[in-house]
């Protein structure tokens, strides 16, 4: 099975600029993470999606964020405008029910200039 | 407060001595627990969880966890490892129907 699909793989781009990452869950999987992974703040997750609606966006950072899910196979995650701060890697994570575990995608690194 | 603390975040074992990855949460109920490994450039991927049941949890790669509510702990093992063991391993509670809290992580370095 495939896993969870993240592209681009890396972005690298000007401050101030639209910055899109997407993201393809597991097929089944009906729940939707979006995380941030930098060195100094750990792992944070930033929005969840349960059913392909946002059930808890309170990591989002500030407005220049934003997160759909128009259907059940992908998601994206929109900065706009982008700056330095934003430079981070980030994952997109997909569960099937309940408990269980969740499987991340490879992440998409960005740097933001 | 919920948390979970991996108090190493580096440690180095030679290639084929044991291994022991210390986890210790705090957390008022029954906790699920995870534990997570990431080599470079790559994402999170699941060794093994503890839901219920057994403590003595099976993981892939090798690797084993012991769940010990007295101690709040789920430590990781694994006897021999390998040079392709090296990454940074996270352990993990699920706090709520959706939310994990994270560990800080450990950096497993392997020396030859």
């Amino acid at each position: 099975d495939a896993g969870v699909i993240q592209s681009p793989r890396h972005e690298v781009t000007e401050m101030g600029q639209e910055v899109t990452l997407r993201c393809k869950p597991i097929s089944g999987h009906n729940s939707l993470f979006w995380y941030r992974q930098t060195m100094m703040r750990g792992l944070e997750l930033l929005i969840y999606f349960n059913n392909n609606v946002p059930i808890d966006d309170s990591g989002m950072p500030e407005d220049r964020f934003s997160a759909k899910m128009p259907n059940a196979s992908f998601s994206t995650l929109k900065i706009q405008p982008s700056e330095p701060r934003d430079s981070a890697v980030y994952f997109c994570a997909s569960r099937a029910t309940g408990n269980q575990p969740q499987h991340f995608g490879d992440g998409t690194r960005l740097s933001i200039l | 407060a919920q948390s979970v603390t991996q108090p190493d975040i580096h440690i180095t074992v030679s290639e084929g001595a044991s291994l022991e990855l210390r986890c210790n949460y705090s957390y008022g109920a029954t906790p699920y627990l995870f534990w997570y490994v990431q080599s470079p450039g790559q994402g999170l991927q699941l060794l093994l969880k503890y839901f219920s049941g057994d403590t003595l949890v099976q993981g892939i790669k090798g690797f084993e966890a012991e769940f010990k509510r007295s101690q709040s702990s789920f430590n990781l093992r694994k006897p021999s490892v390998h040079w392709s063991d090296a990454a940074e391993y996270f352990c993990a509670v699920g706090a709520s129907n959706y939310q994990l809290i994270w560990g800080a992580g450990t950096k497993l370095i392997i020396k030859p």
